[in-house]
């Protein structure tokens, strides 16, 4: 079964700075991994969607690549902002169907 | 844009009650999902449908049950609240099965 890691659970970074999120997962043959981004209290919302044929997507300030040999994914922000603070959860699909499987997420703090 | 709506943000009841959460989506999605988030677990699935009156089990049905009679609108249904359910109730819907799932605002849903 499907198990996604991130790690750390929580950070926090003075504004300008540049970061890395990390997703950890078990198992290699998924079918695509996808970054969203969660505000206190609110819904998800997708950032970016990579399918298993791709390394990277990017939007904006925000890259994410995959590396299925290794079952990782990592979502870089570019010159964080306060307005980025949230807590970014991933999420694999390991087939083409419903089952999508979340990490716990991490949760950022981008201090002014 | 998709608009996913969930009826009540937060909702407080007690031990035993039945408990309605209700989910509209307004872009002719096939697919609708519901899932519950604690601290720590992520997100996980408790029942989707992919067509009218069509259900199925996610990881974690049990004390729940759900109705789609409009294409529109997904029910989530608590027969007999208990304490254990306590959490935030999550509402999604995607076009096609493995596309990228749009989320409702949540539901906080406190049982006493």
């Amino acid at each position: 079964k499907q198990e996604v890691t991130q790690i750390p659970a929580a950070l926090s970074v003075p504004e300008g700075e540049n970061l890395v999120l990390n997703c950890s997962f078990t198992d290699s043959a998924i079918y695509n991994l996808q970054w969203f981004r969660q505000d206190p209290g609110k819904g998800l919302t997708s950032l970016l969607l990579i399918q298993s044929s791709q390394r990277e997507q990017t939007s904006g300030r925000l890259n994410a690549s995959l590396d299925k040999s290794s079952g990782r994914s990592t979502l870089y922000i570019a010159a964080s902002q306060p307005g980025d603070s949230a807590t970014y959860l991933c999420a694999v699909r390991p087939g083409n169907n419903n089952d999508m499987r979340f990490g716990a997420g991490t949760r950022l703090t981008v201090k002014p | 844009d998709v608009k996913v709506t969930q009826s009540s943000r937060y909702l407080v009841k007690r031990t035993g009650e039945k408990v309605f959460l209700e989910c509209v989506q307004d872009m002719d999605h096939e697919n609708m999902f519901w899932y519950r988030q604690d601290p720590g677990l992520g997100l996980r699935l408790i029942y989707f449908s992919y067509d009218v009156k069509m259900k199925e089990k996610g990881d974690i049905p049990e004390g729940y049950s759900v109705s789609r009679e409009k294409k529109e609108r997904f029910s989530l249904i608590l027969e007999s609240a208990s304490t254990n359910q306590t959490s935030m109730y999550l509402c999604a819907s995607s076009l096609n099965i493995a596309d990228t799932q749009y989320f409702g605002p949540g539901t906080r849903l406190t049982v006493l």
